[in-house]
């Protein structure tokens, strides 16, 4: 079974600042993808960024990047030059690349205050 | 596109009552999904469908039925609503071909209190 974790419960960055957001998952699969996700107050679920297990390159969106460490099965998200508009929970989350297994894992979330 | 769309964005419950929960997307996407968030907590799996009359249990299937007739709806049924299903519902769907089929877009989600 695969599980996801976000350790830190809440994370605050000073406007224009670095954050890096943290998450573990294990699975004993080797081929997935690993999500995060985005959700302001108004609740809607907003992809950030997606990465594939069978790249080793890092996926990259604009501010937004990700530190993928297969072997350490770490998938961290950094956001450079924060904006207020960043502030929300964001989720990490995996998927197997196995039709019949269509369980989106997700972590518990990280709350993002962004500090002007 | 609209996207995914859900309908009601708020309802209130009394123990006991049924609802249906409506999600309609224009993606002409195959796959659909149903998830619960409770507070604090990630998404949860209800039910998920990969196609139309296709619907199969996920993570947490108790007290909900779903149905899958086309491509566009997958409605979530509540028969007798308990306080425990007290949460936010998210719909999703995804791409079977294509680019990014790996993807779930998600709709704004249904607040749902049972009193």
């Amino acid at each position: 079974a695969q599980t996801v974790t976000q350790s830190q419960p809440e994370m605050s960055v000073q406007e224009a600042e670095t954050v890096t957001l943290s998450c573990t998952y294990d699975t004993s699969e080797s081929d997935y993808y690993l999500f995060w996700y985005k959700q302001p107050p108004s609740r809607q679920m907003i992809l950030v960024i997606r990465q594939e297990a069978y790249k080793q390159q890092n996926a990259t969106e604009n501010r937004f990047s990700v530190n993928f460490q297969k072997a350490a099965k770490s998938f961290s998200l950094k956001i450079s030059d924060s904006q207020l508009g960043d502030a929300a929970m964001y989720f990490c989350a995996q998927i197997i690349s196995n039709f019949g297994n269509e369980k989106l894992t997700f972590g518990t979330g990280t709350r993002l205050t962004i500090i002007p | 596109n609209a996207g995914v769309t859900q309908t009601p964005k708020f309802r209130i419950l009394k123990i006991g009552q049924s609802m249906t929960l409506q999600c309609t997307q224009d993606m002409n996407h195959n796959y659909m999904y149903w998830y619960r968030q409770d507070p604090g907590m990630g998404l949860k799996l209800i039910y998920y469908s990969v196609g139309a009359g296709i619907t199969d249990k996920g993570e947490v299937p108790n007290g909900y039925n779903v149905s899958r007739s086309t491509t566009e709806d997958f409605p979530l049924r509540l028969e007798l609503a308990a306080p425990s299903q007290t949460s936010v519902y998210f719909c999703a769907s995804r791409a079977s071909a294509g680019i990014s089929t790996d993807t779930q877009y998600f709709g704004p989600g249904t607040r749902l209190t049972v009193l």
